[in-house]
């Protein structure tokens, strides 16, 4: 596509249960990244993924988050029994030298 | 530990004016910087990119420093237009690793009629 889609655009969960936010980044981009943004916080780095390489999983705040990417391209972040810290905007973004983001999924934990 | 600052208030100009946005940062020694804008609701979007190397950057309307001594980007918007109004992220990097990206909190800018 022209563009990093990602989908939900808008998710609201109560605390418990599972999401999987979708990531469809730009065709050809081979790395991809996985970023939370939270008010008043600066963009945190989750994961990130690199053609065939392993994963750098170093940012995944804890065991209940994880992140596929199949088949070198689209991605899905999963959170499982979601918190109400959890509550965040999540990006994901392509490279081509500079970083291309997609417009997020806000995730509203009750 | 690494810390980045960016104007932590709200700027506001006349339309025409030249917006001035702050980025320091402390014990980091990167290998470029990145200025980004973002827009509510929206992903931020790239900018510009200076390299260690080099004192400055423009593009159209837009000019950005990098002084690795005073360790200090500016980012400047000559004659602002309020379409300019938005958050504007400035973002370090080492050697080849965007997944070290430093992010500032950035500055929102509000540019009036």
């Amino acid at each position: 596509g022209a563009g990093v889609s990602q989908s939900p655009s808008n998710k609201v969960t109560e605390k418990g249960k599972d999401v999987e936010l979708r990531c469809d980044p730009i065709s050809g981009h081979t790395a991809l990244y996985w970023y939370r943004q939270s008010l008043g916080q600066g963009l945190e780095f989750l994961i990130y993924f690199q053609g065939n390489s392993a994963p750098d999983k170093s940012g995944l705040p804890s065991d209940r988050f994880s992140a596929e990417r199949t088949g070198g391209s689209v991605s899905t972040l999963t959170i499982q029994r979601t918190q109400q810290e959890d509550s965040a905007v999540y990006l994901c973004a392509c490279a081509g030298g500079e970083l291309f983001f997609g417009e997020g999924s806000r995730l509203t934990v009750l | 530990s690494q810390k980045i600052e960016q104007n932590s208030e709200a700027l506001n100009i006349q339309e025409g004016k030249t917006a001035t946005l702050t980025c320091n940062y402390t014990n980091y020694s990167p290998a470029y910087l990145q200025w980004y804008r973002q827009d509510p609701g929206r992903g931020p979007v790239f900018l510009l990119l200076i390299r260690e190397n080099e004192k400055e950057k423009r593009k159209e309307r837009l000019k950005v420093t990098f002084d690795t001594t005073l360790k200090q980007s500016l980012f400047h918007i000559t004659a602002s237009q309020p379409a300019d109004s938005a958050t504007y992220l400035c973002a370090l990097g080492g050697a080849g690793n965007n997944r070290k990206l430093i992010w500032g909190l950035g500055t929102s800018l509000a540019v009036n009629p």
